[in-house]
């Protein structure tokens, strides 16, 4: 079991270039998360998804779009990334939203200058 | 808005000693979740907390819930250096609220 695994690892943007950072996980779970990670700001959330075929909006949605593509994939897309979205993102999944432990993927570090 | 804050902050400490960091949050929830964050690497679950009173241990970490209080407590006993790490707590209302983090450091 690889657990949740994201790609890309690091990635740099220039301002107003587009991106989508992947997610998957193989836990066979129904909910999936992204979140950033900003120093001194703890995690937040940006988008969930609570079963296949439905998304909502987190704490800080802005600037960000996502997909859940099937059960196992859920991406998050920056259409026109800016320097406030420098951060680390996190995927996360759980069995059900909400009350379920959620089990994290290794973060993508985000660069935009 | 729900506002979970953790405290201390930062935390250095020498080994052998004991110390707790506190969680304290806004509003009721009876679910409550601690994290370990090592430097440059993703987040472990640690202790699930799902009713008044729960306490949980593993090793030097013992955590427990007083949801009256608003309030949960990571205990750390005897610390070692592998404890370094920050320590993430949770609340679990529809969706989770994280705190800002302790940053542990065990000095030898």
């Amino acid at each position: 079991n690889a657990g949740v695994t994201q790609t890309p690892k690091f990635q740099v943007l220039k301002t107003g270039q587009s991106m989508t950072l992947q997610c998957a996980q193989d836990m066979n779970h129904n909910s999936m998360y992204w979140y950033r990670q900003d120093p001194g700001m703890g995690l937040r959330l940006i988008y969930y998804s609570a079963s296949e075929g439905t998304t909502d909006k987190g704490e800080v949605p802005n600037g960000y779009n996502v997909s859940r593509l099937n059960k196992r994939e859920f991406s998050l897309r920056l259409e026109s990334a800016a320097p406030s979205q420098t951060s680390v993102y996190f995927c996360a999944s759980s069995e059900n939203r909400g009350l379920d432990t959620q089990y994290f993927g290794p973060g993508t570090r985000l660069t935009v200058l | 808005e729900l506002k979970v804050e953790q405290n201390p902050l930062f935390l250095s400490m020498q080994e052998g000693k004991n110390y707790t960091i506190y969680c304290n949050y806004s509003t009721t929830s009876d679910r409550l979740y601690w994290y370990r964050q090592d430097p440059g690497k993703s987040l472990e679950s640690l202790f699930v907390l799902l009713s008044n009173g729960a306490v949980k241990q593993e090793g030097r970490l013992m955590a427990s819930l007083d949801t009256k209080a608003r309030l949960s407590t990571l205990h750390i006993t005897a610390a070692v250096h592998d404890l370094s790490a920050t320590y993430f707590c949770a609340v679990g209302i529809g969706q989770f609220y994280f705190g800002t983090g302790t940053s542990l450091t065990v000095i030898p």
